[in-house]
């Protein structure tokens, strides 16, 4: 089955440390994207690549990094720079960018310990 | 700058009865899409229907519909004999016909009542 994953489910960071989160995807979509979500609140965007080797800021990138150097994968690092990392964060992708409908993995929950 | 605007933090309906979500948007543009996204407890946002702006009729998938009104700007989502496991978050969403702004709104906490 076609889909995206993302790993780990929780993940806990240390002040100081940098974490990255998983995303892959086996749709054959060429654009990924990554959210963030606050508690009760909609999905901003951080980063998102149309193609692979090349990835664009969104909103809110300060204080995270992105790479995509194979078309299924778009990891995210949230770097000890990001002071306020505690959200949900969503990966996405879609068969380009514009009016293409977005599919979302499950999901990472990060905490600050 | 595109806007999403959804004016019902939470809704309330019975079993098997119709429901109507709103969401008005601000763009101008003349080529976008409208997007309604379901997202239960678990967290994962799940796709439910895609209206674009050039679409004459209102999309419908299941008993998902969407209330296209270009001229007012909306795109409400109708849901139709709703079920228990209806109860989640939804959000509205819209992008534009290049680049990349995919827009959300704040969202509305469905809740199905037995």
């Amino acid at each position: 089955d076609g889909g995206i994953t993302q790993s780990p489910k929780y993940l806990f960071r240390k002040e100081g440390q940098n974490v990255t989160l998983s995303c892959e995807q086996n749709l054959n979509h060429d654009a990924m994207y990554w959210y963030r979500q606050d508690p009760g609140q909609g999905l901003r965007l951080i980063y998102y690549s149309q193609i692979v080797n090349d990835f664009q800021k969104g909103d809110i990138a300060e204080g995270y990094s992105v790479s995509r150097e194979k078309k299924e994968s778009f990891p995210l690092t949230v770097t000890s720079a990001q002071k306020n990392p505690t959200a949900f964060y969503l990966c996405a992708s879609s068969m380009g960018l514009g009016l293409e409908t977005q599919y979302f993995g499950p999901g990472t929950r990060l905490l600050v310990l | 700058a595109q806007k999403i605007t959804q004016t019902q933090p939470g809704m309330f309906v019975q079993e098997k009865e119709a429901v109507t979500l709103d969401c008005t948007y601000d763009t101008s543009d003349q080529s976008y899409g409208l997007f309604w996204y379901k997202q239960p407890s678990s967290g994962e946002m799940i796709f439910l229907i895609y209206q674009g702006s050039y679409d004459e009729q209102n999309a419908t998938e299941g008993r998902y519909s969407l209330n296209f009104q270009k001229a007012r700007k909306s795109a409400n989502l109708v849901i139709s004999a709703s079920q228990l496991g209806d109860s989640a978050m939804y959000f509205c969403a819209m992008s534009k016909n290049y680049g990349q702004n995919f827009v959300f709104g704040p969202g509305t906490r469905l809740s199905v009542l037995p």
